[in-house]
């Protein structure tokens, strides 16, 4: 089944610093989303993205869609303590059908 | 207004008691999904509801049982679960069934911690 990869699996900076992380398949997608979830709370969705070549942003975080439509990447800039959490990225193929979701980004800061 | 309730948010029960989930969501949404999630992993997909038939069982286990009384309301009834059940149980929402071509973002609720000893 199409597999989402998703890197880095863990992270851990000092408060201030950018943060960068993405996902990778090898099927094309024609939908991105990124989602991040707080312990025992359910995943917020942050950006969402649609067409290949696109670039979001939303506050600190910006969001890019490949052109190959194969990937995705999630930039956090000037990390503050309140940005820990899991990151998911999650894609949709153009047969429609369920999300698949990538393994997650887990992110600590450091104040 | 983005929001997908759940109740209740902690729940604890034994192997043979019955017990539900309930979702709720006011946005007119047309699909609502219900997942399992372990600690530290992705959502995984369990029933999807479109139009308020389900449209997607992936292989779900009988003790899990789906139910849409109406197109805001989800429930999720347990019986006879078992301790590897214990999880963290979403429920999501979109404005189109996932087969739709058109956008189709999930909003998630904020889960059920369900421990089952």
């Amino acid at each position: 089944g199409q597999q989402l990869n998703q890197s880095p699996q863990s992270m851990f900076i000092q408060e201030g610093e950018d943060v960068s992380m993405n996902c990778t398949s090898s099927s094309i997608f024609n939908t991105w989303l990124w989602y991040k979830q707080d312990p025992g709370e359910g995943p917020v969705l942050l950006i969402a993205l649609y067409k290949a070549g696109e670039l979001t942003s939303n506050g600190r975080l910006t969001a890019q869609f490949g052109i190959t439509r194969k990937d995705s990447f999630l930039n956090i800039s000037a990390s503050i303590p309140s940005d820990v959490g899991i990151y998911f990225c999650a894609g949709q193929t153009p047969q429609g059908g369920k999300l698949i979701f990538g393994q997650g980004t887990e992110l600590s800061v450091k104040p | 207004d983005t929001e997908v309730t759940q109740t209740p948010k902690h729940l604890v029960m034994g192997m043979t008691n019955k017990k539900s989930l309930k979702c709720e969501q006011h946005m007119g949404h047309r699909a609502m999904y219900w997942y399992k999630q372990k600690a530290k992993k992705p959502p995984e997909l369990m029933f999807v509801y479109s139009y308020e038939k389900l449209s997607i069982n992936e292989s779900v286990p009988s003790r899990f049982s789906p139910e849409c009384p109406n197109s805001s309301l989800l429930n999720l009834h347990l019986h006879a679960l078992q301790p590897e059940d214990s999880a963290l149980y979403l429920c999501a929402s979109s404005r189109e069934p996932p087969l739709s071509p058109t956008y189709n973002e999930q909003f998630f609720g904020p889960g059920t911690r369900l421990t089952v000893l």
